[in-house]
């Protein structure tokens, strides 16, 4: 297994553009949680999904921010627009509820926002 | 909700000695207690975890003791090498949420 894939690795964009970020779960995990890392913050979680149904979102900092899990093997998080301090390391995690509490990483998005 | 703290933030050790890392948190219905270990520019991984029916587990060098009536726990890493040297962080699961919630963090040290 490849593990859980995020795509891009690296963007930079400018104040005001949207950006999408996607993840790939590994294939038969049922959860999925995207996290936001900042040196002042630390590690938060911004929201996740069970079954592709958000069940906590109370982590997304505003309304820019959204989050959708089309299907079981996809997801994506969207900033629209986007600001500078929402500079930070982006990373999407699955695991698979019930049988395990493991909670695997992918290698994150690394985004700056001009 | 769910309050992890973490102590210290920061932790210097020389090559060989111990480094403990403490956590608490505040549900006492939290039953899941996973350790994560990143490296500088990686992604989080678990090192260690322990459930809320088990007091110690032990793993090579690392180690993780859980006190539920105190709500703490503890990583312990015993004969350190610079290897160690990386952020990690506790976490605390509750069932009925299905999510983690991290501490804030240690960068552990060590010198050679």
């Amino acid at each position: 297994d490849a593990g859980v894939i995020q795509s891009p690795r690296h963007e930079v964009t400018e104040m005001g553009q949207e950006v999408t970020l996607r993840c790939k779960p590994i294939s038969g995990h049922n959860s999925l949680f995207w996290y936001r890392q900042t040196m002042m913050r630390g590690l938060e979680l911004l929201i996740y999904f069970n079954n592709n149904v958000p069940i906590d979102d109370s982590g997304m900092p505003e309304d820019r921010f959204s989050a959708k899990m089309p299907n079981a093997s996809f997801s994506t998080l969207k900033i629209q627009p986007s600001e500078p301090r929402d500079s930070a390391v982006y990373f999407c995690a699955s695991s698979t509820q019930g049988a395990s509490f493991e909670q695997f990483f992918g290698p994150g998005t690394r985004l700056t926002v001009l | 909700g769910e309050n992890v703290e973490q102590h210290p933030s920061t932790l210097s050790v020389q090559e060989g000695d111990s480094a403990v890392i403490k956590c608490t948190y505040s549900d006492s219905a939290s039953n899941y207690f996973p350790w994560y270990k990143q490296e500088l520019g990686k992604r989080p991984q678990l090192i260690i975890d322990i459930r809320s029916n088990v007091g110690e587990k032990k793993d090579q060098r690392i180690a993780v003791t859980l006190n539920k009536t105190a709500k703490h726990f503890s990583l312990h890493i015993t004969e350190t090498q610079p290897e160690d040297s990386a952020v990690y962080f506790c976490a605390v699961y509750k069932g009925s949420q299905g999510n983690l919630i991290f501490g804030k963090g240690t960068k552990l040290s060590v010198k050679p």
